[in-house]
């Protein structure tokens, strides 16, 4: 099996920066996703890490360390539209599937 | 907009009912995935087809089935409905079957309330 640990809940200002670590024990890792989504809405897709090290998308970045099972997602210039929850997945070949952690509500104030 | 499209929206039944949750992936991608959200559970797997054929298994309940179809969408059967389904039922879909690479893309849901 495996198991997927991220923080319940972050708050940040306005325009600040938040950091949201996953780490995570599994065999058969093959990939690391992470999904924004606001409340009674679709999951959608923010970014994916397969190897080491950090993938940037404008205001959000991805990083991974395979050997420490660990993973962060970094949001910048936070806006209150970011203010959702970050759910990060694993997917394991072992499995045949996307494994997701319980999430991680981050809360934007003015 | 995903491009992955879900009906119905909203469902509101009785326990021991038996509904259908439909679900047509984005065009192009053969693979369809099922996942239950409730409160207290995250997002949970529930099954994968691939191109009509069952792939991956997760925790699915044997009242609970589903299907995919030579046109390539998707049918999710909760039949016996415990007040314990009540959850929002998303299906996602990707172009291929399983992999590191396949990013998949998500309905925008089903809410199943049983009362």
């Amino acid at each position: 099996g495996q198991n997927i640990d991220q923080p319940t809940e972050m708050t940040a200002t306005e325009g600040a920066i938040v950091q949201i670590n996953c780490t995570y024990q599994t065999s058969g890792f093959n990939g690391l996703f992470w999904y924004q989504q606001h409340a009674g809405e679709a999951p959608t897709f923010l970014s994916y890490n397969v190897l080491d090290g950090l993938e940037e998308k404008g205001r959000f970045s991805s990083f991974l360390s395979r050997s420490k099972g660990y993973s962060y997602l970094l949001l910048k210039e936070l806006q209150m539209k970011d203010s959702a929850s970050y759910l990060c997945a694993v997917f394991n070949d072992s499995w045949g599937k996307l494994q997701f952690g319980a999430g991680t509500q981050v809360v934007v104030t003015p | 907009d995903s491009g992955v499209t879900q009906t119905p929206k909203h469902l509101i039944t009785a326990t021991g009912q038996r509904v259908t949750l439909r679900c047509s992936p984005r065009s192009g991608d053969l693979s369809v995935y099922w996942y239950q959200q409730s409160l207290d559970q995250g997002l949970q797997f529930l099954i994968q087809y691939y191109n009509g054929e069952e792939r991956a298994k997760g925790n699915i309940l044997e009242r609970f089935s589903a299907q995919q179809f030579p046109d390539l969408h998707s049918e999710l059967n909760l039949s016996s409905l415990e007040l314990g389904d009540s959850a929002l039922y998303f299906c996602a879909s990707s172009p291929e079957v399983t992999g590191s690479t396949d990013t998949q893309y998500f309905g925008p849901g089903t809410r199943l309330t049983v009362l």
